[in-house]
């Protein structure tokens, strides 16, 4: 099993569109998780950490779930901008160890 | 500006000859890393550097070396480069290991003939 899986895709949605991205984590240990954007062929940036609680940023919104060892990423009114590959990512066993990046989730939106 | 620089941005060479992708940090980062990523892997780790002289492999080692004499510089060496070091090459900075956002250069498309 990996230890971070994502959906590879593609998720064609259309602008406007309500668009949900999953990710699973295979240890329960990991205290830090986040989801990073990469553009093709450009660096992978930051997008949100995401918090226990879950958390809110304008469109976007990330939940975790503990104990069935997923995260979720909800983006809301798909915009043409938002097409990219999102990357689930977790830190290993701690705050300390090292990040592990899901293969990615390829979003196209479409007008 | 905050950012991580790496240079060459794309490089073409042979089996064998010795190359040297250099990267660059303008935060006072203490931890970077050097990645690669080929189609179906995703990221994956090839060396961490925890500070200035502390160096330690990541998930895929093998071929390469880094060194790291100052805070800012993190170099990734390959020796003898083959044609499975073919990749996009990515350097990242961050302030901790595993809590923090990482900063990542614009990559090094690497192709070895």
């Amino acid at each position: 099993r990996k230890e971070v899986e994502q959906d590879p895709g593609p998720f064609n949605v259309p602008e406007g569109a309500t668009v949900a991205f999953n990710c699973t984590y295979s240890n329960s240990a990991s205290q830090s998780f986040f989801w990073y954007r990469q553009d093709c062929r450009k660096e992978p940036k930051l997008l949100m950490s995401v918090y226990s609680s879950g958390n809110e940023d304008g469109r976007f919104t990330a939940q975790l779930n503990r104990a069935s060892q997923y995260i979720s990423l909800l983006i809301r009114d798909s915009k043409l901008s938002d097409s990219a590959t999102y990357l689930c990512v977790v830190n290993g066993r701690s705050n300390t160890d090292k990040l592990i990046f899901g293969t990615g989730t390829r979003l196209q939106v479409f007008p | 500006e905050a950012q991580v620089t790496q240079n060459p941005r794309y490089l073409i060479t042979v089996t064998g000859k010795k190359l040297t992708v250099t990267c660059s940090q303008n935060m006072n980062h203490e931890y970077m890393s050097w990645y690669r990523q080929d189609p179906g892997l995703g990221l994956r780790q090839i060396y961490y550097s925890m500070n200035v002289e502390v160096t330690d492999k990541g998930d895929v080692p093998e071929g390469y070396k880094v060194s790291r004499k100052e805070k800012r510089n993190f170099p990734l060496i390959l020796e003898s480069p083959s044609p499975n070091q073919t990749s996009l090459y990515f350097c990242a900075s961050s302030w901790a290991r595993g809590s923090n956002e990482q900063f990542f250069g614009p990559g090094t498309r690497l192709t070895v003939l």
